[in-house]
C-alpha cells in the first residue's frame, strides 16, 4: 500500500525557515517523480514543486522560485522542501504527492498525503 | 486568478448528472493530457481522472472525463450526496513548466 507521510510543519514568524518532510513507503520511491502542493486556508489547490526521481529535473512555481529548494533522499525513501524567507501567504497545508507513472507523460497525481500544515505569522 | 478556469459551484439533486467544465488555453490543456480530482472536506485531493478520460482502479464509472481543445469536462452521473465536495481539474502548461490547477469547483447534491 502506497503511503505519504507528511511533517515538519508548524508555526514560524514571517522571514523565517522550515523544513518539510515526506515519507514515502510502498513504492520504488527511486523511480518517480514527486510533488508538492499547497492549499491556503479555504482556498484552491497550488502547486508549489516538482523532481523527478534522480532529481536531475526540478520546477518551481513562481511564487516560491527562489526562496524554497526540493530535495529528496532516495536511500531514505524521503521528499523534502526546504522553506526560506517564509511570507503569511505561504500559510498552507503542504502535500506531498506521487506523480502518476504515465507512458503517455500525463501530469497526474495519483497518491497524496495527509498534508501538514505552515502557517506564517508574528 | 488560476490559469484553468473552473464554475465556483455546482448543483444538481441526487441521482441526476452534473458536468463541470475546465477551460484553458493552447498551452496547458491545449497541449497536454488533463486529469480530475476530488477532496472531501479536511481530506487530501484524490486522483479521479487521468489522461483525459481514465478512471484509476476503484472509481465508479459514474465519474467521465473528457477533453477538446483547450477545454476539459467531468461529468457525474447517478449523484449521490457522497459526491458532495470540491472538485479540481488539473494539467501540465508547457510554457510555464509548472503543473495548474483550476480553481475549484464545489458540487452540491440538493
Amino acid at each position: 500500500e502506497v503511503q505519504l507521510v507528511e511533517s515538519g510543519g508548524g508555526l514560524v514568524q514571517p522571514g523565517g525557515s522550515l523544513r518539510l518532510s515526506c515519507a514515502a513507503s510502498g513504492f520504488i520511491f527511486s523511480t518517480n517523480s514527486m510533488n508538492w502542493v499547497r492549499q491556503a486556508p479555504g482556498k484552491g489547490l497550488e502547486w508549489v514543486s516538482y523532481i523527478t526521481g534522480r532529481s536531475d529535473t526540478i520546477y518551481y512555481a513562481d511564487s516560491v522560485k527562489g526562496r524554497f529548494t526540493v530535495s529528496r533522499d532516495n536511500a531514505k525513501n524521503s521528499l523534502y522542501l526546504q522553506m526560506d524567507s517564509l511570507r503569511a501567504e505561504d500559510t498552507a497545508v503542504y502535500y506531498c504527492a506521487k506523480r502518476f507513472q504515465s507512458t503517455l507523460g500525463s501530469s497526474a497525481l495519483d497518491y497524496w498525503g495527509r498534508g501538514t500544515l505552515v502557517t506564517v505569522s508574528s | 486568478q488560476s490559469v484553468l478556469t473552473q464554475p465556483p459551484s455546482v448543483s444538481a439533486a441526487p441521482g441526476q448528472k452534473v458536468t463541470i467544465s475546465c477551460s484553458g488555453s493552447n498551452s496547458n490543456i491545449g497541449k497536454n493530457y488533463v486529469s480530475w480530482y476530488l477532496q472531501l472536506p479536511g481530506t487530501a485531493p484524490k486522483l479521479l481522472i487521468y489522461e483525459n478520460n481514465k478512471r484509476p482502479s476503484g472509481i465508479p464509472d459514474r465519474f467521465s472525463g473528457s477533453k477538446s481543445g483547450t477545454s476539459a469536462t467531468l461529468g457525474i452521473t447517478g449523484l449521490q450526496t457522497g459526491d458532495e465536495a470540491d472538485y479540481y481539474c488539473e494539467t501540465w502548461d508547457s510554457s510555464l513548466s509548472a503543473i495548474m490547477f483550476g480553481g475549484g469547483t464545489k458540487l452540491t447534491v440538493l
